[in-house]
């Protein structure tokens, strides 16, 4: 089956820095791939659409300038937290989407990433 | 605008009890999809149904059924004989029939913690 890969699966950094997520569909090519964020025992939020080749579309609310996506290839995005505070703490979660016939099939989502900003 | 509504927070109910789950969504769009996705503790999203909006038939898969009337936006999930390994957060979502780099983005409800104890 269709398997997504995250990495790292928790990190911890201090306040300021900046962190990097990478999502992988490892066994299909995903033009389009979706990162959620997941406060404690709260539902998941869409932040972003991540387009192959184009700029991601971002979710009412988020700082585009705060949260980078880059999809540069048909298997990887990457989040990138940039100056990270503590309130930026939470599940991060990507998905992707594997086509057929130009049909969006199903998303398949990676495991989640911990962040915690100290 | 899109909107799920799981309007039970928490569920508990003691092993080999039925349980459901419920759904309400709001959608202007003829064609769409619904899912259930089941999130344990270690957080990750396991996929459980996808239903698109044309097929109402009720779909059974073991110990899992669901019940999907339009007429009243509703897409109900039963677990029947629960076990202890059903405690989870679950999740219904939804999703359009999109093209280009705005299809299958998922609207997620808030969730449901079901807690079966032995």
């Amino acid at each position: 089956g269709a398997v997504v890969s995250q990495h790292p699966s928790r990190v911890i950094c201090k306040s300021g820095t900046s962190v990097k997520i990478e999502c992988r569909s490892l066994d299909f090519q995903a033009t389009t791939m979706f990162w959620y964020r997941q406060f404690p025992k709260q539902s998941l939020m869409l932040m972003a659409t991540s387009n192959e080749g184009s700029k991601a579309t971002y979710e009412q609310g988020v700082e585009k300038d705060k949260f980078l996506i880059n999809h540069a290839s048909l298997t990887l995005s990457t989040l990138t937290v940039t100056s990270a505070h503590p309130e930026d703490s939470s599940f991060y979660i990507c998905s992707a989407n594997r086509e057929l016939a130009g049909i969006q099939e199903t998303q398949y989502f990676g495991p989640g990433t911990r962040l915690l900003v100290l | 605008a899109q909107k799920v509504t799981q309007a039970q927070t928490e569920i508990s109910v003691v092993e080999k009890e039925d349980v459901t789950l419920d759904c309400v969504y709001e959608t202007r769009d003829t064609t769409y999809y619904l899912f259930w996705y089941k999130q344990p503790p270690s957080g990750e999203l396991v996929f459980l149904i996808r239903r698109n909006s044309f097929d109402e038939q009720n779909e059974i898969s073991g110990r899992y059924s669901w019940n999907f009337q339009k007429s009243t936006s509703s897409f109900n999930f039963t677990i029947t004989a629960s076990q202890v390994v059903d405690s989870a957060v679950y999740f219904c979502a939804l999703s359009e029939e999109g093209f280009g780099n705005q299809g299958g983005k998922l609207i997620f409800g808030q969730g449901t913690e079901l807690s079966v104890k032995p």
